[in-house]
């Protein structure tokens, strides 16, 4: 079976200019993720939809972010305008999401490496 | 400030030692799950543990959940290369998906 694909799987470009970042999540899973993991402050979650819908965006850094799940297989993270700071491995993530039930795994995809110069 | 933390980040042994990865926190969790991550990949669970004083086997590695539901420990007993890699511990606090992961564990085996 197919995991959680996501494209680019590395992205090299210039600041200032719109980064957008792809997820296709496993088939059945309502539940997505958005994670950014650098070695100084580990793997923090951007935000989080649940059956297509927003659920919590308060880890999105600030305004040049934002992510959008048009339907349940796809889902993008755009970042704009870039900066250096934002050089990191972004990931996503999906799971079951079941209402009374927090003991569900997210399944990752192999993220994507942006390096912004 | 990380709401879980992990001990040691850096881990550097022999093969065929032992080790155990500590993962704390002031605050209690309804679950937590453990996680292996190997360079250029995203984490990968290795299990979950949901009950108090819980105790789970997976071949080398054992877990245990604190009575109290905010700490839990990884110990694996004769290390093995295949070993190597990132792990993180990621709480669940309520009935919902969000996990809050701990800074990670960097193992290394050394053959």
């Amino acid at each position: 079976d197919a995991g959680v694909i996501q494209s680019p799987r590395h992205e090299v470009t210039e600041m200032g200019q719109e980064v957008t970042l792809r997820c296709k999540p496993i088939s059945g899973h309502n539940s997505l993720f958005w994670y950014r993991q650098t070695m100084m402050r580990g793997l923090e979650l951007l935000i989080y939809f649940n059956n297509n819908v927003p659920i919590d965006d308060s880890g999105m850094p600030e305004d040049r972010f934002s992510a959008k799940m048009p339907n349940a297989s796809f889902s993008t993270l755009k970042i704009q305008p870039s900066e250096p700071r934002d050089s990191a491995v972004y990931f996503c993530a999906s799971s079951i999401g079941l209402v009374r039930s927090s003991n569900q795994p997210q399944h990752f995809g192999d993220g994507t490496r942006l390096s912004i110069l | 400030t990380q709401l879980l933390e992990q001990s040691p980040q850096f881990l550097s042994i022999q093969e065929g030692e032992n080790l155990t990865v500590y993962c704390n926190s002031s605050s209690v969790f309804s679950s937590l799950q453990w996680y292996r991550q190997e360079p250029g990949e995203g984490p990968v669970l290795l299990v979950t543990v949901v009950t108090g004083g819980e105790v789970k086997k997976l071949k080398r590695l054992t877990f245990q959940f604190g009575d109290a539901r905010k700490d839990s420990s990884l110990h694996i007993t004769a290390a093995q290369p295949g070993d190597t890699g990132l792990y993180l511990c990621a709480g669940a606090k309520n009935a919902g998906n969000m996990l809050t992961f701990g800074g990670g564990t960097r193992l290394m085996v050394k053959p």
